[in-house]
C-alpha cells in the first residue's frame, strides 16, 4: 500500500533564507510525485509534479523538489524563503493507472521577518 | 484555464441533517473526487468517480453518499451531520496527462 509521510508538522524560517520540506513515500512502482501548496481559506495548488527524467524537477516561484529512489523521498527546497510563502505544503504520490492519490498530513510553513 | 467552483463555500446544518455540498468544473475531465480536510491532518478521499454516473467509495465513504449525473457535476450529500464531522471539503478533478488534480476552494461544514 502506498503512503506519504512528512515529518515536520511545522517549519519556521527567516525571510531569505533556504527551506527543505521532507516527503518519504512507500510504494511498489515508480510513482507520480507531487507537491502541493494550500494558502489560507483555499484549495491545494500544483507547485510540482515528478515521474520520470532527471531527479530534480522545477516548480513554480522558484520551488524545486529532488526525487531520490534509493531513500524514497521527494523533498522540496527553495534557496530563499519569502514571506509569501508561508501556506501548508502537501506532498502526494499516485502509481500509474491508480485513480487514487494519498497525502501526507502536510506541513505548515512560517516564514518570518 | 478551467475552475472549479464548490457550492457553498459554508454549510450550516444541525446535526442528523441531511446535508448536500455541489461541485463543478468546466475543464470537462472525466475523474472527479471529494476529499475532507481536518484540521492539521491531510486529505482523505470520502469518494470518487471515474467518469458520468460512475461511483467508487474511497476510505471515508461511510455516512456520505455521492452523484455524478453529469461530467461536469459532482455532489456530496453527508446523510446525518455529526459535530465531530465538522471539517473541510475539497472537490477535484484530474487532468489527462500527468495525473495532476485541480482543487476547488472548499466548502467548510458546520454542525450546530
Amino acid at each position: 500500500a502506498q503512503s506519504v509521510t512528512q515529518p515536520d508538522a511545522r517549519v519556521t524560517v527567516s525571510e531569505g533564507a533556504s527551506l527543505q520540506l521532507r516527503c518519504k513515500y512507500s510504494s511498489s512502482v515508480t510513482p507520480y510525485l507531487f507537491w502541493y501548496v494550500q494558502y489560507p481559506r483555499q484549495g491545494l495548488q500544483l507547485l510540482l509534479k515528478y515521474y520520470s527524467g532527471d531527479p530534480v524537477v522545477q516548480g513554480v516561484n522558484g520551488f524545486e523538489a529532488e526525487f531520490s529512489k534509493s531513500n524514497s523521498s521527494f523533498h522540496l527546497r527553495k534557496a530563499s524563503v519569502h514571506w509569501s510563502d508561508s501556506a501548508v505544503y502537501f506532498c502526494a504520490v499516485s502509481d500509474t493507472g491508480n485513480y487514487k492519490y494519498v497525502f501526507g498530513a502536510g506541513t505548515r510553513l512560517k516564514v518570518i521577518a | 484555464g478551467g475552475i472549479i467552483t464548490q457550492t457553498p463555500k459554508f454549510l450550516i446544518g444541525q446535526e442528523g441533517q441531511k446535508l448536500t455540498l455541489k461541485c463543478q468544473q468546466n475543464f470537462n475531465h472525466d475523474t472527479m473526487y471529494w476529499y475532507r480536510q481536518d484540521s492539521g491532518k491531510g486529505l482523505r478521499l470520502i469518494y470518487y468517480s471515474i467518469t458520468e454516473n460512475d461511483l467508487q467509495k474511497g476510505d471515508l465513504s461511510e455516512g456520505y453518499d455521492a452523484s455524478r449525473e453529469k461530467k461536469s457535476s459532482f455532489s456530496l450529500t453527508v446523510t446525518s451531520a455529526q459535530k465531530n464531522e465538522m471539517a473541510v471539503f475539497l472537490c477535484a478533478s484530474r487532468g489527462v496527462s500527468g495525473n495532476t488534480l485541480y482543487f476547488g476552494e472548499g466548502s467548510r461544514l458546520i454542525v450546530v
